[in-house]
C-alpha cells in the first residue's frame, strides 16, 4: 500500500532561515507527489506537484521540492522563511484516484 | 467566483440528528471528493465521484451518504450523528479521476457534534 511519512510533526525556524520539511513516500509505482499548505481555519492550497517530469519542482511562494527516487523522498524547501509561511504543511501521494496524506508538519516561524 | 464552495462553514448539532453539507465546484471538473480531517489534523478520503458515479468509498459508515445530482455538486448527508463525527470535512475536485493535474479543495466545514 502506498503511504507518506512526514518526519517531524513540528518544525520551528527563524525568519529568514532555510525551511526544510521532510517527506518520504512508499510506492510500488512511479508516484504523483504533492505538497499542500493549510493556513489556520482554511482549506488546503496546492504548493507544488511532481508528475514525473522535472525532478526539481518549483511551486508558489518561493517553495520548491526535489524528487529523489533513490531516497524515496520529496522534501520541501524554501531558502528564506517569512512570517506568513507559518502554517500546516501536508505531503501527499496520489495512487489510483485519491490523495494519501502524511501526518502534516506545523511550521512555526519566529521573528 | 469561489472554485470549490462548501456550505455551511460551521455546523453545531446534537447527537442523533441528521445533517447535510453541500459542495459545489465551478471549475468544470469531472471528479469530486469528500475528505475528513480529524482533531489531529489527519486527512483521509471518504468518497469520490466521477461524473455523478461513485468510484471510491473508503469503508465509511453507512450513516454517511454522498449524493451527486450533477457533476458540479457533491453533497454529504450524515444520519444519526455521533460525537466521533466531529471533524472538518473538505470537499475537493479534480479534472480527472486520477488527480494527475492536482486537486482543488474547498475551505472546509467544521462539524461539531454535542
Amino acid at each position: 500500500a502506498q503511504s507518506v511519512t512526514q518526519l517531524g510533526s513540528h518544525v520551528s525556524v527563524s525568519e529568514g532561515a532555510l525551511v526544510l520539511l521532510r517527506c518520504n513516500y512508499s510506492s510500488s509505482v512511479p508516484p504523483y507527489l504533492f505538497w499542500y499548505v493549510q493556513y489556520p481555519n482554511q482549506g488546503l492550497q496546492l504548493l507544488l506537484k511532481y508528475t514525473s517530469a522535472a525532478t526539481l519542482v518549483k511551486g508558489i511562494n518561493g517553495f520548491e521540492a526535489e524528487f529523489k527516487k533513490s531516497e524515496t523522498s520529496f522534501h520541501l524547501t524554501k531558502p528564506s522563511a517569512h512570517m506568513s509561511d507559518a502554517a500546516e504543511y501536508f505531503c501527499a501521494v496520489s495512487p489510483t484516484g485519491k490523495l494519501i496524506f502524511g501526518q502534516g508538519t506545523t511550521l512555526q516561524v519566529k521573528p | 467566483d469561489t472554485a470549490v464552495s462548501q456550505t455551511p462553514k460551521y455546523l453545531v448539532t446534537q447527537m442523533g440528528n441528521d445533517k447535510s453539507i453541500k459542495c459545489e465546484q465551478n471549475l468544470g471538473h469531472d471528479t469530486m471528493y469528500w475528505y475528513k480531517q480529524d482533531s489531529k489534523k489527519f486527512l483521509k478520503i471518504m468518497f469520490s465521484y466521477n461524473n455523478k458515479e461513485l468510484i471510491i468509498n473508503e469503508t465509511v459508515p453507512n450513516r454517511f451518504s454522498p449524493k451527486s445530482p450533477d457533476k458540479a455538486h457533491l453533497n454529504l448527508h450524515i444520519n444519526s450523528l455521533e460525537l466521533g463525527d466531529s471533524a472538518v470535512y473538505f470537499c475537493a475536485s479534480s479534472q480527472d479521476p486520477q488527480g494527475f493535474k492536482g486537486y482543488t479543495f474547498g475551505s472546509g466545514t467544521r462539524l461539531t457534534v454535542v
